[in-house]
């Protein structure tokens, strides 16, 4: 079975301090990971993802994520927030076994102040 | 590349009747695509797989009778919320992938009103 756990429901930081969600996952097999932002009543859009590549993921706008296997973590940090980065981030897992299987974190609003 | 159309955007219908949702996988062949729907400030919640060419798989607690579900193209899955009630109004978000190591892109979403 895998699980995905969003530690931060709600993140508030100012414009220009760094941001970081963090995801926390647990699975039987070799899992995809991926993290996803949702604007207000909008879909969802790839930010990043890891596939047993490199354990550091550059993603767009600026984001990025460490794969840990030790700690089974997979955070999203970005050095400087911006306003337009206000939104719902997810945290996803997916493994094939036999038929894929995604599994959404909570969710991490996040809060940009001016 | 890999782009995930999902029309309409808004509907607002009728208790009681019924309403169509397309997903459409624009510059890919998505043999397999997904439905979630998503509650007020919640996480999505997957409701089925959608099989080209055969019947989709539901999850727990998803009737299949309400929620109808067609796959019939390569690039288009259907979802139909048949007799809506207003306890059906939610976020319905469709996914596809080009490739699992590729992610999955999603829809933008439809904002389905029970009146």
């Amino acid at each position: 079975a895998q699980s995905v756990t969003q530690l931060d429901s709600h993140v508030s930081v100012s414009e220009g301090t760094p941001v970081l969600l963090r995801c926390n996952y647990s699975s039987s097999y070799s899992p995809s990971l991926f993290w996803y932002v949702q604007h207000p009543n909008k879909g969802l859009q790839l930010l990043l993802k890891y596939t047993s590549a490199a354990t550091l993921v550059k993603g767009i706008n600026g984001f990025e994520a460490e794969f840990k296997k030790s700690e089974t973590s997979f955070h999203l940090t970005k050095p400087s927030a911006h306003m337009s980065d206000a939104a719902e981030y997810f945290c996803v897992v997916s493994v094939f076994t036999g038929r894929i299987a995604l599994n959404f974190g909570s969710g991490s609003r996040l809060q940009v102040q001016p | 590349g890999a782009v995930v159309s999902q029309h309409p955007s808004w509907v607002i219908c009728k208790s009681g009747t019924s309403v169509k949702i397309e997903c459409r996988s624009l510059d890919f062949q998505a043999t397999t695509m997904f439905w979630y729907r998503q509650f007020p400030k919640q996480s999505l919640m997957l409701m089925a797989t959608s099989n080209e060419g055969s019947k989709a798989t539901y999850e727990q607690g998803v009737e299949k009778d309400k929620f109808l579900i067609n796959h019939a193209s390569l690039t288009l899955s259907t979802l139909t919320v048949t007799s809506a009630h207003p306890e059906d109004s939610s976020f319905y978000i469709c996914s596809a992938s080009p490739g699992e190591s590729l992610g999955y892109t999603f829809g933008s979403g439809t904002r389905l009103t029970v009146v």
